[in-house]
C-alpha cells in the first residue's frame, strides 16, 4: 500500500534561513503531488500542487521539487519569517480514479522559525 | 472571498449519543468531503460526495456515520451512536473540478468531545 513519510521531528531554524522539508512517498508514482499548511486547531490550506512532469514550481517565498526517480518531494521556504511556523502537509495524489478526489495526507512536519 | 464553514466549533456529547456536524461549503462547489483528525494525529479522509452519494469512504466510515446533503448550501456528517474513539476534529472541504486536479478548501473543523 501507499506510504508518505515526512520529517518526524519538529525543524526550527532562524528566522531568514531557509527551511528545506522533505516528502518521500513508496510504492506507487503519483500524478501529482500536493502540499497544504496546517496551523493549530485549524483545517489544512492548500498552497502548492506539482505535476509529475514538472521538476520545480514556485510560489512567491516557496518553492517545491518533485524527483520522481527518488519518490521525493522537497518543500523550501525562502528568507522564512516567524509567520511562517506551522505544520506542512505533504499529499501526493493516491492511485486510482475516483469521481471526486480524496487527499491523503502525510503525517506533517512541524516547523518553527524562531525570531 | 468565500470560505466553508462549520458548526458548532465544538460538540460535547456522551457516548452513545447521535450527533450531527454541520457544514456549509462553497456555494459554486460540487465535491464535499469530511476528513478527521484525532488529537496529535495526521488529517485522514472519511468520505466524499458528488451528485447526492457517496463517490469514495475509508475504512473508518462504516455503518455509524452517514451523510446528506439536505439542502442546497448544507452538508451534514452524522454519527448514530458515538465512541470514545470518535473523539477529534472534523474538517469539511468542498472543491470545484474544473481542472486535472482538485484543490480542496478546508473548514475550521468541528472538535468533537465523547465523554
Amino acid at each position: 500500500s501507499q506510504k508518505i513519510e515526512q520529517n518526524s521531528e519538529a525543524l526550527n531554524i532562524q528566522e531568514g534561513k531557509t527551511a528545506t522539508l522533505t516528502c518521500n512517498y513508496t510504492n506507487y508514482s503519483p500524478a501529482y503531488l500536493q502540499w497544504y499548511r496546517q496551523d493549530p486547531g485549524r483545517g489544512p490550506v492548500f498552497l502548492l500542487l506539482i505535476r509529475e512532469n514538472e521538476k520545480e514550481k514556485r510560489k512567491e517565498r516557496l518553492k517545491v521539487t518533485f524527483d520522481t526517480t527518488l519518490k521525493q518531494s522537497l518543500f523550501h521556504i525562502t528568507a522564512s519569517q516567524p509567520a511562517d511556523s506551522a505544520t506542512y502537509l505533504c499529499a501526493p495524489r493516491p492511485p486510482g480514479y475516483s469521481s471526486a478526489s480524496k487527499i491523503i495526507f502525510g503525517s506533517g512536519t512541524r516547523l518553527s522559525i524562531r525570531p | 472571498e468565500p470560505e466553508v464553514t462549520q458548526t458548532p466549533s465544538h460538540q460535547v456529547t456522551q457516548m452513545g449519543q447521535e450527533v450531527i456536524l454541520r457544514c456549509v461549503p462553497i456555494s459554486n462547489h460540487l465535491y464535499f468531503y469530511w476528513y478527521r483528525q484525532i488529537l496529535g494525529q495526521k488529517v485522514e479522509f472519511l468520505v466524499s460526495f458528488y451528485n447526492n452519494e457517496i463517490s469514495e469512504k475509508s475504512e473508518i466510515f462504516d455503518d455509524q456515520f452517514s451523510v446528506e446533503r439536505p439542502d442546497g448550501s448544507n452538508f451534514t456528517l452524522k454519527i448514530r451512536s458515538t465512541k470514545l474513539e470518535d473523539s477529534a476534529m472534523y474538517f469539511c472541504a468542498s472543491s470545484v473540478r474544473d481542472r486535472g486536479f482538485d484543490e480542496q478548501f478546508f473548514g475550521p473543523g468541528t472538535r468533537l468531545t465523547v465523554l
